[in-house]
């Protein structure tokens, strides 16, 4: 199975900056998928991109998707305190759906 | 609506003994899996299980047990416990409809299990 790798490992911004992280795969897709991890929580689920969709918007976060370069992004805009998380991307291949190593976002005050 | 619900939330057990991690779900939905997640390892699949009946490894099964006797419950039982076994469990469902990698899951809190 495939896993898609997350850049950066970590990220600390300010409160009302934007914050950026990458996932890289190596293998062909159905789809991607970004979740966050608050501390001491379950994985919740935020985005889902097919791979025939370039890009998506919920609220203040919006993913790309690049299938010819294999990376994904995930941008949150004018970021706040509680976006303070662990960020995956899961690729979902044709059995699998594999998760990344994550990356950890803190938003500072 | 309570979703996925995990129990314990913590346990501690000694090398060499039993336990069972309970989930279960009231979404009615079909697919569930278990993951360990590790640090520096992100999560990883043990098993799943696509409907009442049916289950099937993931990436890490060795050591663990899963049944799924009804569509809400889906037990993983740990034969005897190993200090590689120290980890976060989770335990997570979608609907699926035939196509659960295409699906968002479902996850619950966890339950983080030390073996000593």
């Amino acid at each position: 199975s495939q896993q898609g790798e997350e850049d950066p490992q970590a990220l600390s911004i300010q409160e009302g900056e934007n914050a950026t992280m990458n996932c890289s795969y190596k293998t062909s897709i159905n789809n991607l998928q970004w979740y966050r991890q608050n501390s001491g929580r379950g994985l919740v689920h935020l985005i889902l991109i097919r791979s025939n969709e370039r890009e998506k918007h919920s609220g203040r976060l919006r993913v790309t998707l690049d299938t010819s370069k294999k990376s994904s992004s995930l941008l949150i805009t004018a970021s706040r305190a509680a976006d303070t998380a662990s960020y995956f991307c899961a690729i979902s291949g044709y059995s699998t759906l594999t998760f990344g190593k994550g990356t950890m976002l803190l938003v500072s005050p | 609506n309570a979703g996925v619900t995990q129990t314990p939330k913590f346990q501690v057990l000694k090398t060499g003994q039993s336990m069972t991690l309970q989930c279960a779900q009231d979404m009615n939905h079909e697919y569930m899996s278990w993951y360990r997640q590790d640090p520096g390892m992100g999560l990883r699949l043990i098993h799943y299980s696509v409907g009442a009946g049916i289950t099937d490894q993931g990436e890490v099964p060795n050591g663990y047990n899963v049944s799924r006797s009804t569509t809400e419950d889906f037990p993983l039982r740990l034969l005897s416990a190993a200090p590689s076994q120290t980890s976060v469990y989770f335990c997570a469902s979608t609907s699926g409809t035939g196509e659960p990698y295409n699906s968002p899951l479902h996850f619950g809190n966890g339950t983080r299990l030390t073996v000593t």
